[in-house]
Order: structure tokens, then C-alpha cells, then sequence
């Protein structure tokens, strides 16, 4: 149980344009998701935890309004990069917790999405 | 915010035991998970430790010491598939999202 499904797994796309990167649970209601970002041989960086129906918390120094994020249900959170740049090249990783879980129980991940911005 | 440090690149022989080490510091430690890694790949999770001790399952072990910010993951019987990135992750500060450290990248040789 607690599948979290990723969607792309890649995208390449034109400095400037704009990005959606979806994250889905399959199998859970997934009260609060978040999205990570990881450049190479580095950390998982929290960019952004969202609850379903409401804002999403971003963290700081990420911009809220270069990284839109939308938690509409309780099985689909989206991330959209809007006019993207090569220093947003990385790897885009999101997670999920459902309402009941408890303290010990791990966060779920999605397969993660490279985006390479050209 | 918590500062975990865990080395950054570990090489072992197959079939041999390996432990990579965390160290941290947080106020309000509320839990630690190891999570493993493969390249271009999302996380997958190995242990959870709240209390001192040693946990155990299959190959894989993690050991806690709250009182020292320590915790260690250990693996037995080593295989090529282990070769990955072993990610720390530590929950504190009142906070139930935990932060991780920037992994150790394990490399299993025949």
C-alpha cells in the first residue's frame, strides 16, 4: 500500500516556458504532500508542503511564485515550474502522508521527475 | 533546523559488512529514518529509530544513540544491488517532516 505515482519521470524543456510535474496517490488519501528538490550528490531539499484545499507553505528562499503549487484532492498535488531557467534543472521529488499515519510511518515518494531546462 | 553529517563516499567488497554513520544535532528529536537511494531513482525506505537501541531486519540494521546524535546503518552480507545512496534523515524541532542529510554514496566492488 501507500503508492505515490510521479508523472513525467522526464522533461526536457525551452528556458521560459512553463513546467507541470503531477503527483498522485494510488492507493491513500494523502492529506499533505511535499515536494523536494534534489541537485546532484546532494540532499533532498524541502521546497514546499501542501494540504489539500488549502495554500501550500513554502520554504524559505523558495519562490512561491516561480514554483505553483496545487493540492486540489486528496489524491493529486501539482507543481508547476513557470518560466523556467537552467538553474532549475534538477530532480523534482514528491511525498505523501495520509490522514492516520502514524509518527513512525515513512514518507512515500513518487519516482521523481529530471527536468532539464535547455 | 537540524545539521546531520554522514560521509560522503564509502567503497566495500562484496559479501562483506559495511556501516555508514550519522551524526546530528537538533533540539526535540522526534525520530530518525535511513532511506536508500538508487541513481535517478526516488528513495525508498530501510529503518525508523525513535529509542536507543539496535533494529534489525534481514541484511540491514540501524543502530540509535540519542545521547550521542549518532545513529548507524549497518549491512551484511553485501551485495552489488546495495551499491546506492544512503540518506540520514532526522525529525526534530517540533516538526514531523524530517530533514535529510546529503547521503553516502556506497560502492559495492566484486
Amino acid at each position: 500500500g501507500a503508492v505515490v505515482s510521479q508523472h513525467p519521470s522526464r522533461v526536457i524543456c525551452k528556458s521560459g516556458t512553463s513546467v507541470k510535474i503531477e503527483c498522485r496517490s494510488l492507493d491513500f488519501q494523502a492529506t499533505t504532500m511535499f515536494w523536494y528538490r534534489q541537485f546532484p550528490k546532494q540532499s533532498l531539499m524541502l521546497m514546499a508542503t501542501s494540504n489539500e484545499g488549502s495554500k501550500a507553505t513554502y520554504e524559505q528562499g523558495v519562490e512561491k511564485d516561480k514554483f505553483l503549487i496545487n493540492h486540489a484532492s486528496l489524491t493529486l498535488s501539482t507543481l508547476t515550474v513557470t518560466s523556467a531557467h537552467p538553474e532549475d534543472s534538477s530532480f523534482y521529488i514528491c511525498s505523501a502522508r495520509g490522514e492516520g499515519m502514524e509518527d513512525n510511518s515513512p514518507l512515500h515518494f513518487g519516482n521523481g521527475t529530471r527536468l532539464t531546462v535547455t | 533546523g537540524q545539521n546531520i553529517d554522514q560521509p560522503t563516499e564509502m567503497t566495500a567488497t562484496e559479501g562483506a559488512i559495511v556501516q555508514i554513520n550519522c551524526t546530528y544535532q537538533t533540539s526535540g528529536f522526534n525520530g530518525l529514518f535511513w532511506y536508500q537511494q538508487h541513481a535517478g531513482e526516488a528513495p525508498t525506505f530501510l529503518s525508523y529509530n525513535v529509542l536507543d537501541g539496535l533494529e534489525e531486519k534481514g541484511r540491514f540494521s540501524s543502530f540509535l544513540s540519542r545521547s550521542k546524535g549518532y545513529s548507524y546503518l549497518l549491512l551484511k552480507e553485501l551485495q552489488m544491488k546495495d551499491s546506492a545512496s544512503y540518506l540520514c534523515a532526522v525529525r526534530g524541532g517540533g516538526s514531523y517532516i524530517p530533514t535529510f542529510g546529503r547521503g553516502t554514496s556506497l560502492i559495492v566492488h566484486p
